[in-house]
């Protein structure tokens, strides 16, 4: 049982669309992360939020951290091919090194 | 920049044959951890370590083992491979002086037939 829901597993759209992936669970955490894993590499951490409510933007990405923090989501605006890609979120616990990983959205953009 | 370097990248083993993986960071980092990933599953924590001489158990250890005689290397060795082990490991480090951003390798792709 995946303590962090991830959806939708698949996305697949056009160049220069917008894109929503969330992450819920119904537990609070302390922060969450987003990661991105291209193939053959490791997960690269995006952001991370540690604040209800928190929204962050990196250029065409906005996280938001959901006000009880139980959730977040990830919004990519004008979709591009380099955007293709494994996105993971990843919650912690209060004073607490291990994190908990989503089990993905697989993201692929078409030209 | 090494970062958080794993050997082998990809290996093939028979059922029953033992073998570690290899896992070295050169910044310093207090914690290291070892994941595995499946496919629909994310990555599921093995075990873990918060310094030297400190390991633990983490979401699925069973028929894994990890030691931590330095602060550089955290090495993960299956005892008696098994086909359910059929995966790609990823091991990763952070510290508190880092933000606790987590750094991962680059996976070692493990097919045990």
């Amino acid at each position: 049982t995946q303590l962090l829901e991830q959806s939708p597993q698949f996305l697949s759209i056009q160049e220069g669309e917008n894109l929503t992936v969330y992450c819920n669970s119904s537990s609070v955490f302390s922060s969450l992360q987003w990661y991105r894993q291209e193939p053959g590499e490791g997960p690269v951490l995006l952001v991370t939020v540690v604040t209800g409510g928190e929204v962050k933007k990196l250029k065409r990405l906005t996280f938001q951290f959901g006000d009880a923090r139980k959730d977040s989501s990830l919004h990519i605006t004008a979709a591009q091919p380099g955007d293709t890609g494994l996105y993971l979120c990843a919650a912690q616990g209060a004073n607490d090194y291990k994190l908990s990983f989503g089990a993905g959205t697989t993201v692929t953009v078409r030209a | 920049n090494a970062g958080v370097t794993q050997t082998p990248k990809f290996q093939v083993l028979k059922t029953g044959q033992s073998m570690t993986l290899q896992c070295a960071q050169d910044m310093n980092h207090e914690y290291m951890s070892w994941y595995r990933q499946d496919p629909g599953m994310g990555l599921r924590l093995i075990h873990y370590s918060v310094g030297a001489g400190i390991t633990d158990q983490g979401e699925v250890p069973n028929g894994y083992n990890v030691s931590r005689s330095t602060t550089e290397d955290f090495p993960l060795r299956l005892l008696s491979a098994a086909p359910s082990q059929t995966s790609v490991y990823f091991c990763a480090s952070s510290s508190t002086v880092s933000g606790n951003t987590i750094y991962f390798g680059e996976g070692s792709w493990l097919t045990v037939v």
